[in-house]
């Protein structure tokens, strides 16, 4: 089973700020999305990153794929508190057809 | 457009009770996942449909819990002689293919009693 950690868990910053949340494995993933999700909703897609290294941008949030498909990073500039959710990081499974999802970072922006 | 739909919201039930979950997809989305998040956590995968059949079913947790698509489109996730621990976030996805984006409905929050 390939398995999603995710760093911080719990990220609380006030407005203007920047930040960066982790989410990373021992596997190698063919694909890996990053998804919001707010209470009492369903995560909602933000970015899907396919080739090793590559950077994609969308607005103030930056999204980093590792060289080795092992890792992802997003960085957020001047955190808003509508960026305020849960952010999870999703693998492709290699093995089957399903997403194999991680904990998810918490994050709170006060205003 | 329409997005993924799921009823009912809320489920209260009873310890030993069957319960059913429903699923109403994105119109011509072939796959359909189910996954189940507890507090705090990330969703944890159950099992996926392609078309009318279950293509993976490696996550449901045990024989009490099953899920069918018998005409492709709408899913249910049965589950038997529920359990306490069985509360949680049920949530149902649909895309367009196996490569595809996840298209989250906002679940049902089962509470077993």
């Amino acid at each position: 089973t390939q398995l999603l950690e995710q760093s911080p868990q719990f990220l609380s910053i006030q407005e203007g700020e920047n930040l960066t949340v982790y989410c990373n494995s021992s596997s190698v993933f063919s694909s890996l999305q990053w998804y919001r999700q707010e209470p009492g909703e369903g995560p909602v897609l933000l970015v899907t990153v396919v080739t090793g290294g590559e950077v994609k941008k969308l607005k103030r949030l930056t999204f980093q794929f590792g060289d080795a498909r092992k890792d992802s990073s997003l960085h957020i500039t001047a955190a808003q508190p509508g960026d305020t959710g849960l952010y999870l990081c999703a693998g492709r499974d290699n093995y089957g057809q399903n997403f194999v999802f991680g904990p998810g970072t918490r994050l709170s922006v006060l205003p | 457009g329409a997005g993924v739909s799921q009823t009912p919201s809320n489920k209260v039930t009873e310890k030993g009770k069957y319960v059913e979950l429903r699923c109403d997809p994105i119109s011509g989305h072939t796959a359909l996942y189910w996954y189940r998040q507890s507090l705090g956590q990330g969703p944890e995968f159950l099992i996926y449909f392609q078309g009318t059949g279950a293509a993976d079913d490696s996550g449901l947790p045990n024989d009490r819990f099953f899920a069918v698509r018998p005409e492709g489109s709408v899913s249910t996730l049965k589950i038997q002689r529920t359990e306490r621990g069985d509360s949680a976030v049920y949530l149902c996805a649909s895309s367009l293919g196996a490569v595809s984006p996840l298209h989250f409905g906002n679940g049902t929050r089962l509470t077993v009693t």
